[in-house]
């Protein structure tokens, strides 16, 4: 399967505990985002790399969240001291540096906070 | 900021019926406009993507949609619906200059026998 990749597919954790999730994208593609989507809603951005460098955050990303992607290739998203309102599934996408950027989307991780 | 809207949070239609899904976008500049659809416990998969080489797109499973500049809309329509089109519709747009997409709050679609 070459499609985008994320690990794992479901989490459950008590609230204040610090979750990490990893996204393996397409291996050409040097474009990688993180959304989160909560019940009902359409996907909302968190975050942008262009190979390493994280070049946008949305206002949407805490103090408690944090996204690396240390070569380049696949990313992490860290929650630090979880709450409740984190409940939602986490999704990665990736894409090309093409004009319209058309960007393919992982499965999704979802998150449970107890 | 851009916005996305999308009428109608819930569309029945009954198999062989017309599908139509609505998206409206906010912006004065068109930008680049997408459907996505996403069955239940997956991610979304791309049905057509709008980037102004045409106005009338076509993509998979024998979706399309319109790009109208003068109605800012971008509507999704498939002749005959089929009972595994029933899943959640979203609509994106992403400005130029910009790499996220900003995504409506989906339209799920059910399908009657």
């Amino acid at each position: 399967d070459t499609g985008v990749s994320q690990d794992p597919r479901h989490k459950i954790t008590k609230r204040g505990q610090n979750v990490t999730f990893r996204c393996d994208p397409i291996s050409e593609h040097n474009r990688l985002y993180w959304y989160r989507q909560t019940l009902g809603q359409g996907p909302e951005f968190l975050t942008y790399f262009q190979n390493e460098a994280q070049l946008e955050k949305s206002r949407l990303l805490s103090d408690r969240f944090s996204a690396e992607r240390p070569k380049g290739s696949f990313s992490t998203l860290e929650i630090q001291r979880t709450e409740q309102g984190d409940s939602a599934m986490y999704l990665c996408a990736s894409s090309l540096g093409e004009l319209t950027n058309e960007q393919f989307f992982g499965p999704g991780t979802r998150l449970t906070v107890l | 900021a851009q916005s996305v809207t999308q009428l109608g949070s819930h569309v029945s239609v009954s198999e062989g019926a017309l599908v139509l899904l609505r998206c409206n976008y906010s912006s004065s500049v068109p930008p680049y406009l997408f459907w996505y659809v996403q069955y239940p416990n997956q991610g979304l998969q791309l049905l057509l993507k709008y980037t102004s080489a045409a106005t009338l797109v076509k993509g998979i499973n024998g979706f399309e949609a319109e790009f109208k500049k003068s109605e800012t809309s971008f509507h999704l329509t498939k002749p005959s619906a089929h009972m595994s089109d029933a899943a959640e519709y979203f609509c994106a747009v992403r400005d130029t200059g910009r790499r996220a997409l900003t995504f409506g709050s989906g339209t799920r679609l059910q399908v009657q026998p």
